[in-house]
């Protein structure tokens, strides 16, 4: 089974902080995506990236900014939180050529 | 841009009925996906449909596809409780996957 794991369930930061959320996929996946979840909105693709070391803007990618340094993690970075970033961000993943992906559980954040 | 869009926005039904419900979409696709997503988690994957078939099943799950309504709908048949959840169509155009906005099915004892 394809595992995506994402590293905190629940966050609570302050505004101005720097948040970083990490994926992991433990199945030589090529492709990463990151999403926020918002009620009315569904999802919304913030970044992605097709191979280590790259990166190619979502649809809202104002606010954050993404790193993937190994293959199999992709991490999320939000430079300076502001409160309209509460969110769930969901991280997903999937093989070169295939359409189907493999989300994570989910990372409900709160900015104070 | 909005591509798939979920018809209705919510639906509840008694166990042991059947659940129908329906995504439009705008542009060609290449195929379309639904998902589940229950309550606080993550998306699960459950069946795709190529843009050259007209209907697909995978157990209790039947979808049909309509590219020249742009349409397809996902039924669930001998509904269960475990079947409440969010339901969401995705479609891909060759760019990327867009998700619409979820259709919330609550079953009912």
């Amino acid at each position: 089974d394809v595992k995506v794991t994402q590293s905190s369930r629940y966050l609570v930061k302050r505004t101005g902080e720097k948040v970083f959320l990490e994926c992991v996929q433990d199945m030589d996946h090529e492709n990463m995506f990151w999403y926020r979840q918002d009620p009315g909105l569904g999802l919304r693709l913030i970044y992605f990236s097709y191979d280590v070391k790259m990166k190619e803007k979502g649809d809202i990618p104002e606010g954050y900014s993404v790193s993937r340094e190994k293959k199999e993690r992709f991490s999320l970075i939000l430079e300076s939180a502001s409160t309209n970033q509460t969110s769930m961000y969901l991280c997903a993943s999937t093989p070169l050529g295939e359409e189907t992906q493999y989300f994570g559980p989910g990372t409900r954040l709160l900015v104070l | 841009s909005q591509q798939g869009e979920e018809d209705p926005q919510a639906l509840s039904i008694q166990e042991g009925e059947n659940a129908t419900m329906n995504c439009s979409y705008k542009t060609s696709i290449n195929n379309l996906q639904w998902y589940r997503q229950n309550s606080g988690r993550g998306l699960v994957h459950l069946i795709l449909i190529r843009s050259n078939e007209r209907e697909k099943h995978s157990g209790r799950l039947r979808v049909t596809l309509d590219t020249s309504k742009k349409s397809s709908s996902l039924l669930i048949t001998a509904s269960r409780a475990a079947d409440t959840a969010s339901y969401f169509c995705a479609t891909d155009a060759g760019d990327k996957i867009i998700f619409g906005k979820g259709t919330r099915l609550h079953i009912l004892p």
